[in-house]
């Protein structure tokens, strides 16, 4: 299994320019996730899908736009970029499973290597 | 989900254990604890977790208190390839946000 693969490593866009992060599983996950990790600072939730067809906002999902066609990928669409949106974004899916004895579903993610966002 | 409290750093020698601390105290009954780690620029890499009783696997171990209101990461013998961000995480159960707090960052000294 290849795992999350993100595409590309590295960008550089202009401001007002679009583009759209690529991040593919091939682990048949259902939940999929977009975070953001500005420099020195902790992950922030974008969006997530818990399917194909169903997603949903994070903690800041302003300036940004998802879809989910397939279990496989879950594209991040930047429409007018912005310098505040220069950070490392990092795609995860997660397997769940029910705990033994206990009876309460945990999660755990898996993340891809990230892509390197510059808007100058 | 809880909100966690972590230092925000901490250093360890290479070969002793590191204990990483986290406190929750407003964890729920349903609510999971977690921990992942990050190295360098790379993408988080879970490490474990634990509901009400204490957990190992051959990365690390997790203590957790009986309230559940704090609970400590153990890596028996760190490295200095252990150097890297952990994150404590409280999520309750069939949520699918994971929230990621600033977490504490670990050197490994030679």
């Amino acid at each position: 299994n290849a795992g999350v693969t993100q595409t590309p490593k590295f960008r550089i866009l202009k401001i007002g320019q679009s583009m759209t992060l690529q991040c593919a599983q091939d682990m048949n996950h259902n939940y999929m996730y977009w975070y953001r990790q500005d420099p020195g600072m902790g992950l922030k939730l974008i969006y997530y899908s818990v399917g194909a067809g169903i997603t949903d906002k994070g903690e800041v999902p302003n300036g940004y736009n998802v879809s989910r066609s397939t279990t496989e990928d879950f594209p991040l669409r930047l429409e007018l970029a912005a310098p505040s949106q220069t950070s490392v974004y990092f795609c995860a899916s997660s397997y769940s499973a029910i705990g033994t004895g206990s009876g309460e579903e945990w999660e755990k993610l898996f993340f891809g290597s990230g892509t390197q966002l510059s808007v100058l | 989900d809880a909100k966690t409290t972590q230092p925000p750093s901490m250093d360890c020698a290479e070969g002793r254990a590191a204990n990483l601390p986290c406190n929750h105290s407003t964890i729920s009954g349903n609510e999971y604890v977690y921990w992942y780690r990050q190295i360098h620029s790379q993408g988080p890499q879970y490490i474990i977790h634990g509901l009400k009783n204490n957990e190992t696997n051959e990365m690390a171990s997790l203590i957790i208190t009986e309230d559940r209101k704090s609970s400590t990461l153990i890596l028996p013998h760190a490295t200095l390839r252990d150097t890297a961000v952990y994150y404590c995480i409280v999520r309750h159960t069939g949520g699918f946000k994971t929230i990621f707090g600033a977490g504490t960052r670990l050197f490994v000294k030679a």
